[in-house]
């Protein structure tokens, strides 16, 4: 699976947009981008995922761009309750079983 | 939707002793389970995958005899950590392979504390 490359941190105003990018540039065309993010001492928590189409869910979007070499998540009003450890994840999607690989995540600080 | 109980959330054991962890899925059925380690700040660390009624398989470096996966049905995988020492201490979270085409495929459990004294 492809590697990706995220900030090792961020800090966002309450109430204000998050923008959690990541750099994906050697992913392949059948890998899909998944976020998952870890509150304090928690497993973690599924957010998103998306192949080219930009996605939107209850909880964030997700933009891929054109190429596919990066993708940005977007919490659209962040509340303190966000501050986690968001992990950006490229692998492929339709093989069931396959095993989730981790990095280091940005750790997302919201405040007040 | 799907979720993934893991017990105990929390446990406190004397080195030289062993200690079981359960995963269980509530409401699907996991042929694959995964279970991971975590020291403070640092990223989840995935130990091996666990397959129902086969062997498990191990990444490079973890020790299969220290600690020891068992996936005896769909719903329950089990990690012992054996002879446990105070290294072993660390956050320990399985997490549940979904199925389905379009599912996010994995939910996680809430994670167990585990201190070795």
């Amino acid at each position: 699976d492809a590697k990706t490359t995220q900030p090792p941190s961020m800090d966002c105003a309450e109430g204000r947009a998050a923008n959690l990018p990541c750099n994906h540039s050697t992913i392949s065309g059948n890998e899909y981008v998944y976020w998952y993010r870890q509150i304090h001492s928690q497993g973690p928590q599924y957010i998103i995922h998306g192949l080219k189409n930009n996605e939107t869910n209850e909880m964030a979007s997700l933009i891929i761009t054109e190429d596919r070499k990066s993708s940005t998540l977007i919490l659209p009003h962040a509340t303190l309750r966000d501050t986690a450890v968001y992990y950006c994840i490229v692998r492929r999607i339709m093989e069931y079983g396959n095993k989730l690989v981790f990095g280091a995540g940005t750790i997302l600080r919201v405040k007040s | 939707g799907a979720v993934v109980s893991q017990h105990p959330s929390w446990v406190i054991c004397k080195s030289g002793t062993s200690v079981k962890i359960e995963c269980r899925s509530l409401d699907f059925q996991a042929t694959t389970m995964f279970w991971y380690r975590q020291f403070p700040k640092q990223s989840l660390m995935l130990m091996a995958t666990s397959n129902e009624g086969s062997k498990a398989t191990y990444e490079q470096g973890v020790e299969k005899d220290k600690f020891l996966i068992n996936h005896a049905s769909l719903t329950l995988s089990t990690l012992t950590v054996t002879s446990a020492h105070p290294e072993d201490s660390s956050f320990y979270i399985c997490s549940a392979a979904t199925q389905g085409a379009g599912s996010y495929g994995y939910t996680f459990g809430s994670g167990t504390r585990l201190t070795v004294v």
